[in-house]
């Protein structure tokens, strides 16, 4: 069965750290380009970063810019977000997508089911 | 990265068909034949109908078809069913390093 798990949300400070995981199954992980697509509650959807399938082209919304580093590896079938410098406006339901591409992030097929992170004093 | 203009919101009746609209700019939905719609039932995951445009992923009904002109992508879903009642969302490749933007999202109400 093609599947994504993310894990790693949780309630964080402003200002603190956290490290999302996304572990693929079902499908040849390191084939495709893989991506962060998060949405605020009764929000839209935003994309926040993806990377190729190689992990050498990195791609970041100007928003995340400088804060998240999007990183995966294809041995453990598994994408990562490392998210810094947390605030309120990073508060959101955080869905790992795989893209129908080896490079960029023209579609995305495959969803994971969200991990919520909740920024929060 | 403003987000592509999509209605808030559209209905129509069992049977009948109705479109939602997707406007971006020449430096995404006017540029690239990279248009993507997404459906998204309460407390789901996305879920692909339409990507490069016009193309339909297997198992999504023919019912569900894309098209552009110009800076305008659309989406047409013909004889409605209770159970496309969703929202809708249209996301739009931009090139570089810039990714990809959605729209705002349509929420489509079956009466």
């Amino acid at each position: 069965e093609v599947q994504l798990l993310e894990s790693g949300g949780g309630l964080i400070q402003p200002g603190g750290s956290l490290r999302l995981s996304c572990e693929a199954s079902g499908f040849a992980f390191s084939s495709y380009a893989m991506n962060w697509v998060r949405q605020a509650p009764g929000k839209g959807l935003e994309w926040v970063s993806g990377l190729s399938a190689t992990g050498f082209g990195t791609f970041y919304a100007d928003s995340v810019k400088g804060r998240f580093t999007i990183s995966r590896d294809n041995s453990k079938n598994t994408l990562y977000l490392q998210m810094k410098t947390l605030s309120a406006e990073d508060t959101a339901l955080y869905y790992c997508a795989k893209a129908t591409s080896g490079y960029d992030s023209r579609a995305f097929d495959i969803w994971g089911q969200g991990t919520m992170v909740s920024v929060s004093s | 990265q403003s987000a592509l203009t999509q209605p808030a919101s559209v209905s129509g009746s069992p049977g009948q068909s109705i479109t939602i609209s997707c406007t971006g700019t020449s430096s995404d939905v006017g540029a690239y034949d990279y248009v993507s719609w997404y459906q998204q039932h309460p407390g789901k995951a996305p879920k692909v109908m339409i990507y490069d445009v016009s193309d339909r992923p297997s198992g999504v009904s023919n019912r569900f078809s894309g098209s552009k002109s110009g800076n305008t992508a659309s989406l047409t879903i013909s004889g409605l069913q209770a159970e496309d009642e969703a929202d809708y969302y249209c996301g739009s490749y931009r090139g570089g390093n810039t990714g990809v933007v959605f729209g705002g999202g349509t929420k489509l109400t079956v009466l």
